[in-house]
């Protein structure tokens, strides 16, 4: 069974970081891309970020403005966004989630809050 | 960045009810579209992946079709956990970017 379980969210001010994880299990996690999305209270889904299985290829939505960086430790079978400079408008669930081989994303995480609030 | 457009943005039916969501893409992106429910307060689950095809253990009643910049998510005859979000989502380049959702709820 494919798991993915976040950690790491919670409550943190305007300007300051996070660090989110991700552990991933009943899967080969060096075989597979995997991404991030978030979804703000009451709104749609959006993506965030994503990292190839080798680590070679990272992409990251432009909203971001170069403030979060995605890695992965596939010893670990980890997924990590580190977070900073955080805003207001960066309030969201997280999810981990895996990019299957024809689907674009096919398994998701539970999801973990993030709330940037003064 | 390729937009996706979904239509309508909410929906009202009644059980039994066939229902057609629609997804429009900007640029043209061959077959690489999935399709996601959500339930409040949980995680998104894929219900259709490469534009038709149903992902393991989705019902039947859910199908996909469309190709180029024009796709539906159709289900055939709605059934009471069927009301929820519905997203779709282009992965045919980076960045990724999901339609805004259709709520479809009960008449």
């Amino acid at each position: 069974e494919v798991l993915l379980v976040e950690s790491g969210g919670g409550l943190v001010k305007p300007g300051g970081s996070l660090r989110l994880s991700c552990k991933a299990s009943g899967f080969t996690f060096t075989s597979y891309t995997m991404s991030w999305v978030r979804q703000a209270p009451g709104k749609g889904l959006e993506w965030v970020s994503s990292i190839s299985n080798t680590h070679v290829n990272k992409y990251y939505a432009d909203s971001l403005e170069g403030r979060f960086t995605v890695s992965r430790d596939n010893d670990k079978n980890s997924l990590y966004l580190q977070m900073n400079s955080l805003r207001v408008e960066d309030t969201a669930v997280y999810y981990c989630t895996r990019s299957g081989f024809v689907a674009g994303i096919d398994y998701w995480g539970q999801g973990t809050p993030v709330t940037v609030s003064s | 960045a390729i937009q996706m457009t979904q239509s309508p943005s909410s929906l009202s039916a009644s059980v039994g009810d066939r229902v057609t969501i629609t997804c429009r893409a900007s640029q043209a992106i061959r077959n690489d579209l999935a399709w996601f429910q959500q339930k409040p307060g949980k995680a998104p689950r894929l219900l259709i992946f490469a534009a038709s095809r149903l992902h393991s253990g989705v019902p039947s009643r859910f199908s996909g079709s469309g190709s180029g910049t024009d796709f539906t998510l159709t289900i055939s005859s709605l059934q009471p956990e069927d009301f929820a979000t519905y997203y779709c989502l282009q992965d045919y380049n980076y960045p990724r970017t999901f339609g805004q959702g259709t709520r479809l709820d009960i008449k």
